[in-house]
């Protein structure tokens, strides 16, 4: 079974500054989409980011970017030039590849705080 | 852009009361599903369905049922609400060809 490992529950970072948020996971699958989601406080939850597996490019969204290491199993998501807008929950996940389409397996979450 | 809309932000309900859940999008997507959000614990799946009338069992489906009679509509039924049921509900609809799943905005359920 795939898990996902968030291990900083909570994270702070001033305004403008870049902060790293750190996710693992464990699969045995060599083909599967991890993604980066972000809940805003009392606001839909909204894709940040998404990687395939297969490509070895670190996917990049404007300020947001990852750092996919798919031997380490690990996959962190760099915000650059925080804005107040970007506190938020930051949920990783897996999902599988599958012509069917798949159910996400999500980490247990990071509450980031952006500080003026 | 994709629209998922769920009945009710907040619900309070008593012990054993019977809860409806509705979850409806207007994107012609197959594949929806039902998360539960406990702080700690990320988001887990219930139940999901890849097509009308069908459903299929996630992780964490006891005390829970589901219902898709239509492809646009997804509910979530609790038979008998229990305490620990509290939880922030999540419905979201996958766009199958990249995967990305669209949310709605949660259901608060407190069970008294």
């Amino acid at each position: 079974a795939q898990t996902v490992t968030q291990s900083q529950p909570e994270m702070s970072v001033q305004e403008a500054e870049t902060v790293t948020l750190s996710c693992t996971y464990d699969t045995s699958e060599s083909n599967y989409y991890l993604f980066w989601y972000k809940q805003p406080p009392s606001r839909q939850m909204i894709l940040v980011i998404r990687q395939e597996a297969y490509k070895q490019q670190n996917a990049t969204e404007n300020r947001f970017s990852v750092n996919f290491q798919k031997a380490a199993k690990s996959f962190s998501l760099k915000i650059s030039d925080s804005q107040l807008g970007d506190t938020a929950m930051y949920f990783c996940a897996f999902m599988k590849q599958n012509n069917q389409g798949g159910k996400l397996i999500f980490g247990q979450g990071t509450e980031l705080s952006v500080k003026p | 852009d994709v629209k998922v809309t769920q009945s009710s932000r907040y619900l309070v309900k008593r012990t054993g009361e019977k809860v409806f859940l509705e979850c409806v999008q207007d994107m012609d997507h197959e594949n929806m599903f039902w998360y539960r959000q406990d702080p700690g614990l990320g988001l887990r799946l219930i139940y999901f369905s890849y097509d009308v009338k069908m459903k299929e069992k996630g992780d964490i489906p006891e005390g829970y049922s589901v219902s898709r009679e239509k492809k646009e509509r997804f509910s979530l039924i609790l038979e008998s609400a229990s305490t620990n049921q509290t939880s922030m509900y999540l419905c979201a609809t996958e766009y199958r060809a990249t995967g990305e799943l669209f949310f709605g905005e949660g259901s608060r359920l407190t069970v008294l």
